[in-house]
């Protein structure tokens, strides 16, 4: 079945050590999102890529970047996390960015100690 | 900017009762989706609605459009315990920052007891 796969689904890391999610999909989608989420709250879009065409929220912080190698896969890269940074992360994909449907990946959870 | 707003928040429900949830959004837009989220669980697309008048069922959900009014109802006919989850709208921004993201309201969460 074509989806999208994320890994890890859990991830704990220190205070302040680099740490990189991972999302691939089978779904040949141009667009790929990295969404976090945290407690009782809606996803936040942090950016989203079309193809390779890098699209930045305006209030992402710049301890967050990504990176898109090719269709499948694209990484998401918190450089220092903070206990703030303590959420959800969703990757999605869609075929098209002017709002056609996205398809979420089962998302990681992470931890900060 | 697109604002959304979803009420209620929070809904305890009896089983076998009825209820309906309201998605509210500021500007224009003619997309609209629902999503429902168990507990650490990620997002699960239900209802794709793509022009005014759409009504979509599935189950004991159903899902309507109106642009016009800009409102999307997702009612719930004879609620089931395996209902109880948190369920979203997303609708489809087309100006600005955010063209074509999709702006989501705060939630429901939906607690079905029996």
């Amino acid at each position: 079945d074509a989806m999208v796969i994320q890994n890890p689904r859990y991830q704990v890391t220190q205070f302040g050590k680099p740490v990189t999610l991972s999302c691939s999909q089978t779904l040949n989608h141009n667009v790929m999102y990295w969404y976090q989420q945290k407690s009782s709250q809606a996803p936040k879009l942090l950016f989203h890529y079309y193809d390779k065409d890098f699209n930045n929220e305006a209030d992402t912080p710049d301890n967050f970047q990504s990176r898109r190698p090719n269709t499948s896969f694209c990484f998401l890269d918190i450089r220092s996390p903070g206990l703030g940074d303590a959420a959800m992360y969703l990757c999605a994909t869609s075929r098209g960015s002017q709002g056609y449907e996205q398809y979420f990946g089962p998302g990681t959870r992470l931890t900060v100690t | 900017e697109l604002k959304v707003e979803q009420n209620p928040l929070f809904l305890s429900m009896q089983e076998g009762k009825n209820y309906t949830i309201y998605c509210n959004y500021s500007t224009t837009s003619d997309r609209l989706y629902w999503y429902r989220q168990d507990p650490g669980k990620s997002l699960e697309s239900l209802f794709v609605l793509l022009s005014n008048g759409a009504v979509k069922q599935e189950g004991r959900l159903m899902a309507s459009l109106d642009t016009k009014a800009r409102l999307s109802t997702l009612h719930i006919t004879a609620a089931v315990h395996d209902l109880s989850a948190t369920y979203f709208c997303a609708v489809v921004s087309y100006y600005g920052g955010s063209q074509g993201n999709l702006i989501f309201g705060k939630g429901t969460k939906l607690s079905v007891k029996p």
